[in-house]
């Protein structure tokens, strides 16, 4: 069965702290996403990537990076966490095409920055 | 650009009732519709998507959708619901790039009366 996996359910860091999100997808997906889940505000495009090493700005990329160093696997990272970076962090991932492959989710990180 | 909107934040539905999920999509051309159901504490599961063809689309759990081109709208229906479709539902649109991900609604929280 296809699996998206993330490695932390919850995380709790203090602001200004660099903060490390891992997912990891088993399914040979050539893209992978990370969301933001806030109430109120539904899912929101962090960044994407469609290949190794290569990455695109979603809708609200600014204070988040990412890294794909293997096709496997898609980091979000927060070089600096400040508190309104407190949500729901979720990661995705499907092949290049959408007609036969959805969006696959792992079940989120919930992060809290104090 | 395409977004989606989800008129109803909430719905109250009693356990055995029918029910209907809102969605209008704004897109220049045929969109890639979806949605999506989200039980507490877990990730997202595609439960129905529409490409093209057959306006009316069944999924899983016994829901269906139609897709209406004349009122941008692609709704979710289900016959007679269970306390166990509580939960949040998001609508989401596909430009069909397919590298660039989904745009989501801001979601509807489904609420079971007994």
């Amino acid at each position: 069965d296809v699996k998206v996996t993330q490695s932390s359910r919850y995380l709790v860091k203090r602001t200004g702290e660099k903060v490390f999100l891992e997912c990891v997808q088993d399914m040979d997906h050539e893209n992978m996403f990370w969301y933001r889940q806030d109430p109120g505000l539904g899912l929101r495009l962090i960044y994407f990537s469609y290949d190794v090493k290569m990455k695109e700005k979603g809708d609200i990329p600014e204070g988040y990076s990412v890294s794909r160093e293997k096709k496997e696997r898609f980091s979000l990272i927060l070089e600096s966490a400040s508190t309104n970076q407190t949500s729901m962090y979720l990661c995705a991932s499907r092949t290049r095409d959408p007609y036969n492959s959805p969006l696959h989710f792992g079940n989120g990180t919930r992060l809290t920055v104090t | 650009a395409q977004s989606v909107t989800q008129p109803d934040i909430h719905i109250t539905v009693s356990e055995g009732a029918s029910l209907e999920l809102r969605c209008n999509y704004s897109y220049g051309a045929t969109p890639y519709l979806f949605w999506y159901v989200q039980s507490p504490g877990q990730g997202l599961q595609l439960l129905l998507k529409y490409f093209s063809g057959d306006t009316l689309v069944q999924g899983i759990k016994g829901f269906e959708a139609e897709f209406k081109r004349s009122q941008s709208s692609f709704n979710l229906r289900k016959p007679s619901v269970h306390w166990s479709d509580a939960a949040e539902y998001f609508c989401a649109v596909d430009s069909g790039g397919g590298a660039d991900g989904l745009t989501f609604g801001k979601g509807t929280h489904l609420i079971i009366q007994p």
